[in-house]
């Protein structure tokens, strides 16, 4: 059972341009959202996480949108540079102590 | 500070056989957890131990075990290998019990790939 479903599965960016991930979960009891950024050859790196008391969050030019009452998040990348190129993991669990369950990825190309 | 390293960096076994996979977590953090990686199936949660003891578990066969020893370091098992069982295998540290939530991050290493032939 996927219980967090990421979207899309790839997209290619220009060069400044703006990357967007979605993220729709299921169970209402996740109450943090993480979201792992991935180099080829490299393991998942925690790159920013939102919990549902705030609807958004942003480091640098990265941003997590989050609507409790859908039950989504999302994952905004402003200003986008070949370095973000990589693969990009939301994921979900229970502040209380739990596994993380990641969404399948989204390979993210930033084309110069 | 070092990372949380794996070893082996890559292993190639054969159906049937049985396969270790070893994890030491950073300094200090006494939480680790295993994942699989797959392109077909994503990230997936193994096991999490903590202080020896195994606190979670996946929706994993038997045929995946593992356990943690007094300084952290982490061991992972497969046994009767199968095809399927190919993937990166990484393992992730934290500093306390509620690895992965806002007060405990998780850091993983670089994995482990196995290849079964």
């Amino acid at each position: 059972q996927q219980q967090v479903k990421q979207s899309p599965q790839s997209l290619i960016v220009q060069k400044g341009g703006i990357s967007i991930i979605n993220c729709a979960y299921e169970n209402t009891a996740f109450d943090y959202f993480p979201w792992y950024q991935q180099f080829p050859g490299k393991g998942p790196a925690l790159l920013i996480a939102i919990r549902p008391d705030v609807s958004e969050k942003k480091e640098g030019r990265f941003t997590i949108s989050f609507n409790k009452s859908a039950k989504q998040f999302s994952l905004h990348i402003m200003d986008s540079q070949p370095g973000d190129s990589a693969t990009y993991f939301c994921a979900a669990t229970k502040a209380a102590g739990n596994k993380l369950t990641f969404g399948g990825g989204t390979r993210v190309l930033v084309k110069p | 500070k070092a990372g949380v390293t794996q070893t082996p960096r890559y292993l190639i076994k054969t159906r049937g056989q049985q396969v270790t996979l070893s994890c030491s977590p950073i300094s200090g953090h006494r939480s680790v957890s295993w994942y699989q990686q797959t392109p077909g199936q994503g990230l997936q949660f193994l096991f999490e131990y903590f202080s020896e003891t195994q606190r979670n578990k996946g929706n994993f066969p038997g045929r995946f075990s593992g356990r943690q020893f007094s300084n952290s370091r982490s061991e992972m098992n497969v046994s009767t290998l199968e095809l399927g069982d190919s993937a990166l295998y990484l393992c992730a540290s934290s500093l306390g019990i509620f690895s992965g939530t806002a007060n405990e991050k998780l850091f993983f290493g670089s994995g482990t790939q196995l290849s079964v032939l």
